[in-house]
């Protein structure tokens, strides 16, 4: 079984300042990873995904993850963060080789407030 | 892209009142299928899912049941509510072989009093 681990619940920063929020999970399978977000009152959004290939990843807006196996991370970062940026956002893991999304495993989520 | 609906956006309800939350997807044809409830600080539980049209999974044992009739289309019911169904309500789909790339709705909001 997988399991996901936001340590933060709530990340508080200043406008222009540069965030990390934090996920690992534990597997004893290949897994594939993910982040989501969202908004205030609204469903939930792909923000990024690792399936294979290059640990580093990024997402249009600016944020991005690294896969670290050894550590079994996959931490969300910002350089320099938008009041547009809060909301909540929720790391999410699966194992691989499944054709459908019913073992995904979300985290607790973080909740991201940006001070102007 | 898909895009999924959900209705009603907000619901109160009493204990012992049956329920009907439905969904929608749209630009994309036999899709998978979730209903997920969401609890603050808590992330989201799956409760249901489905491969296709009238084939159910449950995930958790309660109170509420999911059906497909149509193959774009899922409902979450249930009989009779429990002061415990209250929360926020999730659908999404996914494509087959897409594993993980789910879609939202916007979500249900559930009170019973």
């Amino acid at each position: 079984a997988q399991s996901v681990t936001q340590l933060d619940s709530q990340v508080p920063v200043f406008e222009e300042a540069p965030v990390e929020l934090r996920c690992n999970y534990s597997s004893s399978v290949s897994v594939y990873l993910f982040w989501y977000v969202q908004y205030p009152n609204q469903g939930l959004q792909l923000l990024l995904k690792y399936l294979s290939g290059s640990t580093l990843v990024e997402s249009i807006n600016g944020f991005e993850a690294e896969f670290n196996k050894s550590q079994t991370s996959f931490h969300l970062r910002k350089p320099s963060v938008h009041i547009s940026d809060t909301a909540e956002y929720f790391c999410a893991v699966t194992p691989t080789g499944y054709s459908s999304a019913s073992k995904i495993i979300f985290g607790s989520g973080t909740r991201l407030s940006i001070r102007p | 892209s898909q895009t999924i609906h959900q209705w009603p956006a907000t619901l109160v309800q009493p204990v012992g009142s049956p329920l009907s939350l439905e969904c929608t997807v749209e630009g994309t044809s036999n899709p998978n299928l979730y209903w997920y409830r969401q609890a603050a600080g808590r992330g989201l539980q799956l409760l249901f899912y489905s491969v296709g049209i009238g084939q159910i999974s449950s995930e958790v044992p309660q109170n509420l049941s999911a059906s497909r009739p149509q193959d774009r289309q899922f409902i979450l019911s249930s009989k009779k509510l429990l002061l415990s169904d209250s929360g926020f309500y999730l659908c999404a789909s996914s494509l087959a072989g897409q594993t993980g790339e789910l879609f939202f709705g916007e979500g249900s909001r559930l009170t019973v009093l």
